[in-house]
């Protein structure tokens, strides 16, 4: 079954810090790799895409990686803000019609104090 | 380009009524993808548009209709809403690969 774990369920941090969120996935074939940040009650936005042949993308503080050999993939947040505090979601696109089935992780809520 | 959007923001119904939920996808997009959000879970598939044809659907009843018109534009139909239905509704556009989404309907069953 094809299936997106996200680790950790929810994370504290300090402004300023760095964290990681982890993606684990199960999907195949596999389409390409999507994280999103989405605010309570508001709509996904996208953060980065990264299809087989990638293996890292930056979009300012935040940096994914991807390995399609272990499926996994991370989401890195440098130097953290208080409006990062948000969910991020994994999303796995499985197929390669581009017409997509995907399949989201159920989230990382973050959490910056100041 | 106003992006996708979505109406309404928020709507109220009660248990056994009908609804109807409105998007229109950015422009130069094609495809419209609906997403039923419960509260602190992730997004779950309800179906796809393409080409005013439903072309893939995700595991909900029957109860759950869609339609796609000329112009992309997409309806998202709920009949006999039970209080389950109570979600964040989400649809998002796309050409190809990157989907855009909108703000999403919040609809509360009572």
């Amino acid at each position: 079954k094809n299936q997106v774990e996200q680790s950790p369920q929810s994370l504290i941090i300090l402004e300023g810090k760095n964290c990681t969120l982890q993606c684990n996935y199960t999907v195949s074939p596999f389409s390409n790799l999507r994280w999103y940040k989405q605010d309570t009650g508001r709509g996904p936005v996208s953060l980065t895409i990264m299809t087989f042949s990638e293996n890292t993308k930056s979009n300012g503080r935040y940096t994914a990686t991807l390995d399609a050999d272990t499926k996994q993939s991370s989401l890195h947040i440098t130097a953290s803000q208080l409006s990062d505090s948000a969910s991020y979601i994994c999303v796995v696109s499985e197929g390669n019609t581009g017409g997509f089935k995907t399949i989201f992780g159920a989230g990382t809520r973050l959490f910056v104090k100041a | 380009d106003a992006g996708v959007t979505q109406s309404p923001t928020h709507l109220i119904k009660t248990r056994g009524q009908q609804v109807t939920l409105r998007c229109s996808p950015k422009s130069g997009h094609d495809t419209v993808s609906w997403y039923q959000q419960a509260l602190g879970q992730g997004p779950q598939f309800i179906f796809q548009y393409y080409e005013e044809e439903e072309r893939q659907r995700g595991n909900f009843p029957d109860r759950f209709s869609g339609h796609q018109f000329p112009n992309y534009s997409s309806e998202l139909n709920v009949n006999a809403l039970l209080l389950g239905d109570s979600a964040l509704y989400l649809c998002a556009s796309s050409r190809r690969d990157t989907q855009y989404f909108g703000p999403g309907t919040r609809l509360t069953v009572l």
